[in-house]
């Protein structure tokens, strides 16, 4: 089942903050999370693995809280290159098979 | 370059026609995974293999098929080809399977059928 990303799209000013959440109706073991400019192939951020697990790249960080199912992004102090779509991703069983939400877009303005 | 080799980038078809699109992991990669992406739609798992093996099957339709080669490089065939078939097809590639492995994407096939 694919997971449910909110909201779909967010529109800011270079600087401002943003969060994008991810949510699954089944038991979450990981979550991934990727960003995919317009035409090119998606790029890996980060894999959370454990409920509570917060990871961190730049001023890019993700948490996960396994009992509710669900993973946030944090977006700090927004660049302009951090316009893309977002994609979280929830394996399933143990084959590795990831499955990806419907994609949030973010537009950062100057 | 992520290391993920896609081939051809582009490929301009007609409907009813088959087509081969070609990837190669990164080097030391065994899991190799296929993804369908329509204009402004998602991500859609298609198939996954493992070492030469068949490991897991997305919506995938019976006139696509696939394989990964000993030498770890995969092909996703398409046959009777449909207008609605035109995607951007994705191959992404892991170290091993399971939950611990980021995905690797290679740069995408850009498929159109007229």
């Amino acid at each position: 089942q694919q997971p449910v990303q909110s909201p779909q799209a967010v529109i800011l000013r270079e600087g401002e903050d943003a969060v994008i959440n991810c949510s699954s109706s089944k038991a979450l073991y990981s979550v991934h999370w990727y960003r995919q400019k317009h035409g090119e192939a998606p790029v890996f951020l980060m894999i959370l693995l454990k409920g509570g697990e917060q990871k961190g790249h730049d001023k890019i960080s993700a948490s996960f809280n396994e009992k509710k199912q669900q993973s946030s992004l944090y977006l700090t102090a927004s660049q302009l290159s951090y316009s893309g779509t977002y994609f979280c991703g929830t394996i399933e069983g143990n084959t590795g098979k990831l499955i990806f939400g419907q994609g949030t877009t973010l537009q950062v303005k100057p | 370059d992520s290391g993920v080799t896609q081939t051809p980038k582009h490929l301009i078809t007609a409907t009813g026609q088959r087509v081969t699109l070609r990837c190669s992991p990164r080097s030391g990669d065994l899991s190799v995974y296929w993804y369908q992406q329509s204009l402004d739609q998602g991500l859609q798992f298609l198939i996954q293999y493992y070492n030469g093996e068949e490991r897991a099957k997305g919506n995938i339709l019976e006139r696509f098929s696939a394989q990964q080669f000993p030498d770890l490089h995969s092909e996703l065939n398409l046959s009777s080809l449909e207008l609605g078939d035109s995607a951007l097809y994705f191959c992404a590639s892991s170290t091993r399977q399971g939950a611990a492995y980021g995905y690797t994407f290679g740069s995408g096939t850009r498929l159109t059928v007229v």
